[in-house]
């Protein structure tokens, strides 16, 4: 247990569907980020957010969409996605972004879209 | 830019063997270094860390030396078990605007008892 948690655990989704993606964590940290984790690449850093101000967006399509209302939630909001954006979506969060703190891992969304 | 590269997996070794994992970094400036490893079914969780040249990280039987001269930061285990199954990934930290983890590509790591 690494006090961050994703809800669902696993997803199927359709092209034309909308759905989202939750992320909450309970360390009282300021920072949280979006990796994607497909078969046979390395993780892929999507988004990180400071005290709720996005502060990275690595060239990620605009049918990814994330909000961070507070410092403890994080989602990602999907839509209109494609077959190849099925993978392993991790959440993790830090201290903050301007230091060498660890950055601590919730399990994973398992995404499927049909 | 910064980057990460493991031995290529998958690597199987029988209980009790002993473990090594290659990592070599490229990186501008003096990284942060990490192991992080995850278990079937589950997220990654950070294994070791060592932030300057020499330190050496240790956990669960597990070690890594920060080698500045030959950029590396291999992983060893002297006797592995069954539950060490996993797959395992190197990292470091790098500063472009926010704190960015690279990650390398990770390698399964399988243990026959």
């Amino acid at each position: 247990e690494t006090g961050v948690t994703q809800t669902p655990r696993h997803l199927v989704m359709g092209m034309t569907n909308k759905k989202s993606l939750k992320c909450e964590q309970h360390l009282g940290h300021n920072a949280m980020y979006w990796y994607k984790q497909s078969a046979k690449k390395p993780l892929e850093l999507m988004f990180v957010y400071s005290l709720e101000e996005r502060v990275e967006n690595n060239s990620v399509p605009s049918r990814f969409s994330p909000e961070c209302p507070n410092s403890s939630h994080l989602f990602l909001h999907l839509h209109t996605l494609q077959p190849e954006d099925s993978a392993l979506y991790l959440c993790a969060s830090s201290q903050d972004t301007t230091a060498t703190y660890e950055q601590y891992f919730g399990p994973g969304t398992r995404l499927t879209v049909t | 830019g910064d980057s990460v590269t493991q031995m290529e997996g998958p690597v199987t070794l029988s209980e009790e063997a002993f473990l090594t994992i290659n990592c070599t970094y490229t990186a501008t400036g003096y990284p942060s270094l990490f192991w992080y490893v995850q278990y079937p079914g589950e997220g990654l969780q950070l294994l070791l860390k060592a932030t300057k040249a020499d330190d050496k990280g240790s956990n669960k039987g597990f070690e890594a030396t920060y080698r500045k001269e030959t950029t590396s930061f291999h992983l060893e285990k002297g006797s592995v078990q069954v539950s060490d199954s996993a797959v395992y990934f190197c990292a470091l930290i790098t500063f472009q605007g926010a704190q960015k983890l690279v990650f390398g590509q990770g390698t399964r790591l399988t243990i026959n008892p």
